[in-house]
């Protein structure tokens, strides 16, 4: 089955520096690959997806790339504030043929 | 506002006994699951329903089970609560009719401690 993994498990940044955070997965057959951000006391919620189909996609300050080759995808904030601090957790699956496979998240700080 | 809500948020209870745990959605959203979330393991899923009658087990389901007697309900039953089961559980939805999108929907979670 699927196996993500996903790296650094903690992050801190300076206020509107980038903030990186990277994921592999091994299923080849995967396609569909999304970010979801957690808030203290919060359930996740999904802040952007990519598809295999797409190399990069982005949203304002957030942007996610994919290397299907190399079977990896990362995670990209840029200027970012404090409001950005939360847990992130990637994920991947066979869009609509599987359950997601959930990295064990990274804890991101930003520091004012 | 469509939503979807998980009861109790909070529950202590003993090791041994029964526990549900109530997840209520009103999407109207085929897909429903159930994770746990623990420190070091992040979201692992336990079980999951494409449908109404529908279950399946997911990487974690030992001690769990799960029945979808409608669209709008999936409760999670502990059969025997044990300590290992105290963990903060997550509830979510989803639709693959949505086109090119599977996004999951979370509950707000309950905190449950097995004393």
């Amino acid at each position: 089955g699927e196996n993500v993994e996903q790296h650094p498990s903690t992050l801190s940044v300076q206020e509107g520096d980038s903030a990186v955070i990277k994921c592999t997965y091994s299923d080849s057959a995967s396609n569909y690959f999304p970010w979801y951000k957690q808030e203290l006391g919060k359930g996740p919620q999904l802040i952007i997806d990519i598809r295999s189909n797409v190399g990069e996609k982005k949203d304002q300050r957030i942007a996610v790339t994919l290397n299907k080759t190399a079977k990896h995808f990362s995670l990209h904030i840029t200027e970012t504030q404090p409001e950005d601090s939360a847990v992130y957790f990637c994920a991947a699956s066979i869009l609509g043929n599987t359950p997601l496979v959930f990295g064990k998240g990274t804890r991101l700080s930003v520091i004012a | 506002d469509a939503e979807i809500t998980q009861s109790p948020r909070h529950k202590i209870t003993e090791t041994g006994r029964q526990v549900t745990l109530a997840c209520h959605q009103t999407w109207n959203h085929n897909n429903m699951f159930w994770y746990r979330q623990d420190l070091g393991h992040g979201l692992r899923l336990i079980h999951y329903s494409y449908g109404v009658h529908d279950t399946n087990k997911g990487e974690v389901s030992d001690g769990y089970s799960v029945s979808r007697s409608n669209t709008e309900d999936l409760p999670l039953t502990l059969e025997s609560a044990a300590s290992s089961q105290t963990s903060v559980y997550f509830c979510a939805s989803s639709d693959p009719r949505e086109l090119g999108t599977d996004t999951q929907y979370f509950g707000p979670g309950t905190r449950l401690t097995v004393l």
